[in-house]
């Protein structure tokens, strides 16, 4: 049972590039969601989802688009990268978000240069 | 704005003793919960307590709610060298709008020392 699965583990960007950050779990769960760590700023939700074909932003989510056709996978958008968006990204997905355990991946490590 | 505040930011021990984190949030909550994080990895979840409950136990894990101070605490007994790592308290309530989200702090640092 593989989880969360998140790719790339790591990635540095030029300012202004943009990529996709994957993310697909096999738990048939229903919620997922995105968040950033931040060193001594915890973990901030960037965006979310209830299910397929229903997202809703966070926190922080300017700069970030997501979506969610399928149940097992929520890709993360980073439009024009930033070096504000160096961080690293987490994601995780729950059975019964937010009031049953949370599930994460290992993180993907973005440098924004 | 984060919703829980972990205290304190960092805390070192001898293997063997207690470690205890707290942590206050401001708003209503639905449940608390903790989780660890090794260097480098993702976090992984440890215990949830319901705002109704007052103390739950895993293993060496011990943790008390407060509704009426806005605190949790989260006790490790006996620890050990691989208990090193950080600790996030997480919060279910609702945000500013209508959702209902997890909101997590900025975290303790424990280090056990062998």
């Amino acid at each position: 049972n593989a989880g969360v699965t998140q790719t790339p583990k790591f990635q540095v960007l030029k300012t202004g590039q943009s990529m996709t950050l994957q993310c697909a779990q096999d738990m048939n769960h229903e919620y997922m969601s995105w968040y950033r760590q931040d060193p001594g700023m915890g973990l901030r939700l960037i965006h979310y989802s209830v299910g397929a074909g229903i997202t809703d932003q966070g926190e922080v989510p300017n700069g970030y688009n997501v979506s969610r056709s399928t149940t097992e996978d929520f890709p993360l958008r980073l439009l024009s990268a930033a070096p504000s968006q160096t961080s690293v990204y987490f994601c995780a997905s729950s059975y019964s978000y937010p009031n049953t355990e949370a599930f994460f991946g290992q993180g993907t490590r973005l440098t924004v240069v | 704005s984060q919703q829980g505040e972990e205290d304190p930011q960092a805390l070192s021990i001898q293997e063997g003793e207690n470690a205890t984190m707290n942590c206050s949030y401001k708003t209503s909550i639905n449940n608390l919960q903790w989780y660890r994080q090794n260097s480098g990895r993702g976090l992984v979840h440890l215990i949830l307590i319901r705002s109704n409950e007052r103390e739950k136990h895993s293993g060496r894990l011990r943790v008390t709610l407060d509704t009426s101070k806005k605190s949790s605490s989260l006790l490790i007994t006996a620890s050990r060298a691989a208990d090193t790592a950080s600790y996030f308290c997480a919060t279910d309530a609702y945000s500013s709008g209508s959702a209902r989200q997890l909101t997590f702090g900025s975290g303790t640092q424990l280090t056990v020392l062998p």
